[in-house]
């Protein structure tokens, strides 16, 4: 159980456009899910915090409008990435929490690169 | 605020040798500990977890962990490893009361050679 997947697991993009991934609990309603960002051979930084019917809340130093994520439904949070640049290839990462515990579930991850 | 040092940033060990990756945490209040694991190009796994309870947890896979409250750490054992324990290895922390950010170490790459 516990089973969390993303969508895409990578995506290709030109500078300029913008890009939208998926993460969603498969197997049990998600309350909460975040957003992580890791550059290679780094750990895991938390971007945004994701709660059900409200505005994320965002780490300090990640650009709202840069970022954008929506969490429409208990099984289903949005990252869109808004006109993307080189630099903002990276793996990105989304976890969801069940209810009531601290325990977090991690998607596979998706690579982004822009060119 | 928490905070998660892992004093290794890689390991190499022996096939059949036995590892400690070493895990230091900080915080002003209780606290639930993690130990994830990651494979190239994939998204984190739980390896075990002490959220209250018996301080030495173990993983199905003969990983285990102590949480010794007094030295703040929460090291990750294993007596004997094998080739496909190649992986990066995270120590997590979160507080224990209502909001469950983790907060990450730098992470521990562990190399098991032939």
């Amino acid at each position: 159980g516990a089973v969390v997947s993303q969508h895409p697991s990578w995506v290709i993009c030109k500078s300029g456009t913008s890009v939208k991934i998926e993460c969603r609990s498969l197997d049990f309603q998600a309350t909460t899910m975040f957003w992580y960002r890791q550059f290679p051979k780094q750990s895991l930084m938390l971007m945004a915090t994701s709660n059900e019917g409200s505005k994320a809340t965002y780490e300090q130093g990640v650009e709202k409008d840069k970022f954008l994520i929506n969490h429409a439904s208990l099984t289903l949070s949005t990252l869109t990435v808004t006109s993307a640049h080189p630099e903002d290839s990276s793996f990105y990462i989304c976890s969801a929490s069940l209810p009531r515990t601290n325990e977090q579930f991690f998607g596979p991850g998706t690579r982004l690169t822009v060119l | 605020a928490q905070s998660v040092t892992q004093l290794d940033s890689q390991v190499p060990v022996f096939e059949e040798a036995p590892v400690e990756l070493r895990c230091n945490y900080s915080s002003s209040v209780s606290v639930y500990l993690f130990w994830y694991v990651q494979y190239p190009n994939q998204g984190l796994q739980l390896l075990l977890k002490y959220l209250s309870g018996s301080t030495l947890v173990e993983s199905i896979n003969g990983f285990e962990a102590e949480f010794n409250k007094s030295q703040t750490s929460f090291h990750l054992r294993k007596p004997s490893v094998h080739i496909s324990d190649t992986a990066e290895y995270f120590c997590a922390v979160s507080g224990s009361g209502g909001y469950n950010k983790l907060i990450f170490g730098a992470g521990t790459r562990l190399a098991v050679h032939p």
